[in-house]
Order: structure tokens, then sequence, then C-alpha cells
């Protein structure tokens, strides 16, 4: 069955550091993936999707993914996260039309 | 940049009871979708709409809830008798084609609670 793994359910990280969100997925055909972020109060923002072609692909507010086929990943990336990044982050697989599967989340806390 | 409106944002109802759900999707766009978040859980889909005829739906989206595009601006979802594990927040979202290649814009939600 399709499922999405989130194995982080917070990450604390300094205002300036890098981040990295891992997403797994579990999907049969070759997946189309995507990162949402949800603010608080906010609804679900696409930052970035991959459906085939360059495995790393660039989204919104300077966030990177990278999908690994060998590892059933697509990691969200960030070279250097600023306090406005605190949110809720998702992962999804597309399995038909928009019928996303979801990961549980990652809650993105930013340090001073 | 046109959004999509939710309302209301926050629906306190008693178990039982009838609730309807108010989306204003972008108006050029013709797939709607219905999804949820049950509190510590997973975003679930729920349904998607187009050309006013249910596109497909998930095992959640049993007799107890439809959808309907009343005129040409709103898309709501009606639970017929709510139950307490209702209680969740529900995203409307559209997109201008029912493919990948066109972003899914969300609401911000109606957060139900089922007393």
């Amino acid at each position: 069955a399709q499922s999405v793994t989130q194995p982080d359910i917070h990450i604390t990280v300094s205002e300036g550091a890098s981040l990295e969100l891992r997403c797994n997925y579990s999907y049969g055909a070759t997946p189309y993936l995507f990162w949402y972020v949800q603010s608080p109060g906010q609804g679900l923002q696409l930052l970035l999707k991959y459906f085939s072609g360059d495995t790393l692909v660039q989204g919104i507010k300077g966030f990177e993914a990278e999908f690994k086929r060998s590892q059933s990943s697509f990691n969200l990336r960030k070279p250097s996260v600023h306090w406005s990044d605190a949110a809720e982050y998702f992962c999804a697989v597309g399995v038909s039309n928009y019928q996303l599967i979801w990961g549980a989340g990652t809650k993105l806390i930013i340090k001073p | 940049e046109p959004e999509v409106t939710q309302t209301p944002s926050h629906q306190v109802t008693q178990m039982g009871q009838e609730v309807i759900l108010r989306c204003v999707p972008i108006s050029n766009h013709l797939y709607f979708y219905w999804y949820r978040q049950i509190l510590g859980q997973k975003v679930e889909f729920l349904v998607s709409f187009y050309n006013n005829e249910i596109s497909e739906k998930s095992e959640i989206f049993d007799d107890q809830f439809s959808v309907e595009r009343p005129d040409g601006s709103n898309f709501t979802l009606k639970i017929r008798s709510t139950k307490l594990e209702d209680s969740a927040m529900y995203f409307c979202a559209s997109s201008v084609q029912g493919n990948y290649n066109s972003p899914l814009h969300f609401g911000n939600g109606t957060r139900l609670t089922v007393t």
C-alpha cells in the first residue's frame, strides 16, 4: 500500500542554520511527490513538487528537495532558515489525480 | 493573488446535527476537493469534484457526506448526521486542471468540533 513517512515529529533549528526534513515513501510506480507547508492558522501551501526529470527540484522560499529513487526518499532542504520558516511541513505522494497520500508532518521550530 | 476561501473558520455542532461547510474556490478553477485532518493525524483525501460530479472519493466519504456546487461560486461539504469522530479540520482545495501539472490551492480550513 502507498504510504509516506516523516520520521521526525519535531525539529528544532537555530536561525541561520541549515535544514533537512526527511520523507520516505512507499509507492509501486514512479511517484508524484510534493512538499507542503502549513503556517499557524493558514492553509496548506505548495513548496515544490517532483514529477520527473532533474531529481533536485527548487521551490519557493529558498527550499529544495532531492528525489532519490534508490532510497525512496524526497528530503526537503534549506541552506539557511529564517524565523518565518517556523511551520509544519508535509510530504505527500500522488496516487491518482490529486488523491494525495500525506505524511504525518514535521513541525519546525526555529531557535533565535 | 486569488485565494480559496472557507467559511466558517470554526464550527461547533452537536452530535447528530447536520453541518454544511462552505468553500469559494478560485474563480477559473474547474476541479474541487475536500481533505480533512483529524487533530494529531495525517491529512486525508475525502473527495474530488468536476463538472458537477464526484470524480473520486475515499472510504471516509460515506453516505453521511455529500458535496454540491449549488451556484457558480460555492462548493459545499455536507455532513448529514455528525459523529464525534467527524471533529477535524476540513480543507477545501481547487485546481485549474485535475492533474499534477496544475497546482492545488488550499483554503485556510474550517475547524469542526462535534460535541
